[in-house]
């Protein structure tokens, strides 16, 4: 399978812990996004990044979120001091951003979905 | 961002053709239209991308009229595993940072 993969699916962590997430994008793609979703809500937007390089981040993104994609290829996603709120599937897509003209297509992983007790 | 408006559900039959309309009267000149599925506990799956005028491939039909302010994701004969929940996202492909803003989506149940 050569589709976005993410690790672990599933998290349960108590309140205050710290849990991390890791993103495998497609191998040749470029651009890497992080969003999160509610349930019975659609995703919303986290964080990107091309390569290496973190290039924006949400103002949902506290100071307890960091992200990191060191080599420009997987990525991580650290919640540090977790609350009841952050309980929610994150979602990792990547794609491949080129020359203006040409279409980037996000493609998604299955998510992590985390549960704050 | 081009905001979109599409129906909050549908409901269907297996067999039959579904079309979801999603509005976006401010869409802007550089914008794509671009539909994904989202099982539950899934992420989004992409289905369908397009311009103008009308893009099909093995799943769906995307039509476009001239003036882009409306789009509508075609399902032929759907089964029951096309129950799902769809969305219409518009947005300029090649900007720096294509971060994608998802409305509510549509929710599709395909009953027997």
């Amino acid at each position: 399978d050569t589709g976005v993969s993410q690790d672990p699916r599933h998290k349960i962590t108590k309140r205050g812990q710290n849990v991390t997430f890791r993103c495998d994008p497609i191998s040749e793609h470029n651009r890497l996004y992080w969003y999160r979703q509610t349930l019975g809500q659609g995703p919303e937007f986290l964080t990107y990044f091309q390569n290496e390089a973190q290039l924006e981040k949400s103002r949902l993104l506290s100071d307890r979120f960091s992200a990191e994609r060191p080599k420009g290829s997987f990525s991580t996603l650290e919640i540090q001091r977790t609350e009841q709120g952050d309980s929610a599937m994150y979602l990792c897509a990547s794609s491949s951003y080129g020359a203006r003209g040409r279409g980037e297509t996000q493609y998604f992983g299955p998510g992590t979905r985390l549960l704050v007790l | 961002l081009a905001k979109t408006t599409q129906p909050i559900s549908m409901d269907s039959y297996e067999g039959q053709e579904v079309n979801i309309t999603c509005s976006h009267n401010n869409i802007a000149t550089n914008d794509y239209i671009t539909w994904y599925q989202q099982f539950p506990s899934q992420g989004p799956r992409f289905i369908i991308q397009g311009y103008k005028t009308k893009v099909t491939n093995e799943v769906a039909s995307l039509f476009i009229p001239a003036d882009r302010k409306s789009s509508t994701l075609s399902l032929p004969r759907v089964s029951l595993s096309d129950t799902a929940v769809y969305y219409c996202l518009v947005g300029d492909l090649g900007a720096a940072g294509n971060k994608l803003t998802f409305g509510g989506g549509t929710r599709v149940l395909v009953k027997p």
